[in-house]
């Protein structure tokens, strides 16, 4: 079981690209989330899913967009990069307690 | 709101006890704790559901106050592995399924 697993690991992206962060989980758990972390900030929901075929707005959804492709996979896309959107990106995965992925760490110059 | 957490950081010595608390100004249906080591994903340790049902690991305990909308977390005994930044994170009755997260609370374990 790789629990929850995300790619790719480490990106940059100069302002104005866009990219795909994937996300999927083999724990067969409904509910689906994307944070980003900031230095101080903790975590911040971006976007989630309580079940296939359902996407909602977290704290923070402006510049990102979200597909909740199947059971097992939630992925978070940029339009168009900013350097404000550099930051660790978490995907998590739930049935009451949440389990993380290991993260995507995103540069935008 | 993100809720509150206290305090912002804390040095221990190996054994020593410690508190940390994460108060919310919404009404709660759970609070979450994690730990976050430098570097990686935070991990799951323990999680309160109003009405008193707990589940989390063996050598960490903690207390919800449903009235008050405040947790804490009693970490005893410390040791070096207990390093790292703990998270609160609060369901609220309306949106249990969604949590929010406090800025965490640094902890450093010395020999």
């Amino acid at each position: 079981n790789a629990g929850v697993t995300q790619t790719p690991k480490f990106q940059v992206l100069k302002t104005g690209q866009s990219m795909t962060l994937q996300c999927a989980q083999d724990m067969n758990h409904n509910s689906m989330y994307w944070y980003r972390q900031d230095p101080g900030m903790g975590l911040r929901l971006i976007y989630y899913s309580a079940s296939e075929g359902t996407t909602d707005k977290g704290e923070v959804p402006n510049g990102y967009n979200v597909s909740r492709l199947n059971k097992r996979e939630f992925s978070l896309r940029l339009e168009s990069a900013a350097p404000s959107q550099t930051s660790v990106y978490f995907c998590a995965t739930a049935f009451k307690e949440q389990f993380f992925g290991p993260g995507t760490r995103l540069t935008v110059l | 709101q993100q809720p509150v957490q206290s305090p912002q950081a804390v040095i221990l010595r190996e054994g020593e006890d410690a508190v940390i608390n994460c108060s919310s100004s919404k009404a709660l249906y759970s609070v979450h704790w994690y730990r976050q080591k430098h570097g990686e994903a935070p991990v799951f340790l323990m999680i309160l559901l109003k009405g008193g049902e707990q589940k989390g690991h063996e050598k960490i305990s903690a207390s919800f106050n449903e009235k008050k909308q405040q947790s804490s977390l009693y970490l005893t005994a410390s040791q070096l592995s207990y390093s790292g930044t703990y998270f609160c994170g609060t369901g609220a009755l309306d949106s249990n399924y969604k949590l929010t997260f406090g800025k965490g609370t640094l902890l450093t374990v010395n020999p």
